[in-house]
C-alpha cells in the first residue's frame, strides 16, 4: 500500500519570502514523484516530476523539489514567491508497476502582498 | 491542442436524477482517467481507460456510477441515481503513455463541479 502525506493544509507566506511545502510518502516499492499545481477554478497542471537521475528537479517558474529516499520525502521549495504562486499544490506518487497517481490532500499556498 | 475538455463546468441537480459528465481527451492520448475531488477524501481515481477499454474500475464507488469511452475522443461518466454525497469536482485526465514511462505526464481538464441537492 502507498500513501502521500502533506502535513500542511495551508501555508501563508509574504511575497518575496521563501517557502517549503512538505511531502512525505510511504510505499512498499519504489515510486515516481510529482508535484501538481491547481490555480483557482482550473484543473491540475504538472509542476515538476522525479522519475530517475538527479534527485533535484526544477520547474520553469522557479520551484524545485528534492527526492530524499532515506527520508521518503519530496519537499517543494521556492526561494522567493510571487503573488501569482497562490494556488493549491498537490504531491503525488506512482508506485512502479502501477498506473495510478496517488495524491496527497494538498497544500493551499497563499502569498500575501 | 485545446487540452482536455470537460463539460459541463458546473452541474446542479436534484437527488435521484441522472447526471452525465463528458470528457474529450487530448488527441492521440491513449489513456484516459476519471478522478473525483472532495474535501474529505482528496483526489481519488475512479476509473481509467486504455485505447477506449476500461482497465481498472476498482475506484468506482458504487453501481450507480458508470463510465464509457465509445471512441478515442469522448468519454462519459454517469451517475444514476445521483445522491447528495456525490457532490464533488470530477476531473478527467489523459496521458500519451502509461504512467511510469519516462515521458509520463497526465493532463487534466478544468473539472466539473457537481452539486446534488
Amino acid at each position: 500500500a502507498q500513501s502521500v502525506t502533506q502535513l500542511d493544509s495551508q501555508v501563508p507566506v509574504f511575497e518575496e519570502a521563501p517557502v517549503e511545502l512538505r511531502c512525505n510518502y510511504s510505499s512498499s516499492v519504489s515510486v515516481y514523484l510529482f508535484w501538481y499545481v491547481q490555480y483557482p477554478n482550473q484543473g491540475l497542471q504538472l509542476l515538476l516530476k522525479y522519475l530517475s537521475g538527479s534527485t533535484l528537479v526544477e520547474s520553469i517558474n522557479g520551484f524545485e523539489a528534492e527526492f530524499n529516499k532515506s527520508q521518503t520525502s519530496f519537499h517543494l521549495r521556492k526561494p522567493s514567491v510571487h503573488i501569482s504562486d497562490t494556488a493549491e499544490y498537490f504531491c503525488a506518487v506512482i508506485p512502479t508497476g502501477a498506473n495510478n497517481l496517488f495524491f496527497g490532500t494538498g497544500t493551499r499556498l497563499t502569498v500575501i502582498p | 491542442d485545446a487540452g482536455v475538455i470537460q463539460s459541463p463546468r458546473h452541474e446542479v441537480t436534484e437527488m435521484g436524477q441522472e447526471v452525465t459528465l463528458r470528457c474529450k481527451p487530448i488527441s492521440g492520448h491513449d489513456y484516459l482517467f476519471w478522478y473525483r475531488q472532495t474535501m474529505m477524501r482528496g483526489l481519488e481515481l475512479l476509473i481509467y481507460f486504455n485505447n477506449n477499454v476500461p482497465i481498472d474500475d476498482s475506484g468506482m464507488p458504487e453501481d450507480r456510477f458508470s463510465a464509457k469511452m465509445p471512441n478515442a475522443s469522448f468519454s462519459t461518466l454517469k451517475i444514476q441515481p445521483s445522491e447528495p454525497r456525490d457532490s464533488a469536482v470530477y476531473f478527467c485526465a489523459s496521458s500519451l503513455v502509461k504512467f511510469g514511462h519516462l515521458n509520463t505526464e497526465a493532463f487534466f481538464g478544468q473539472g466539473t463541479r457537481l452539486t446534488v441537492v
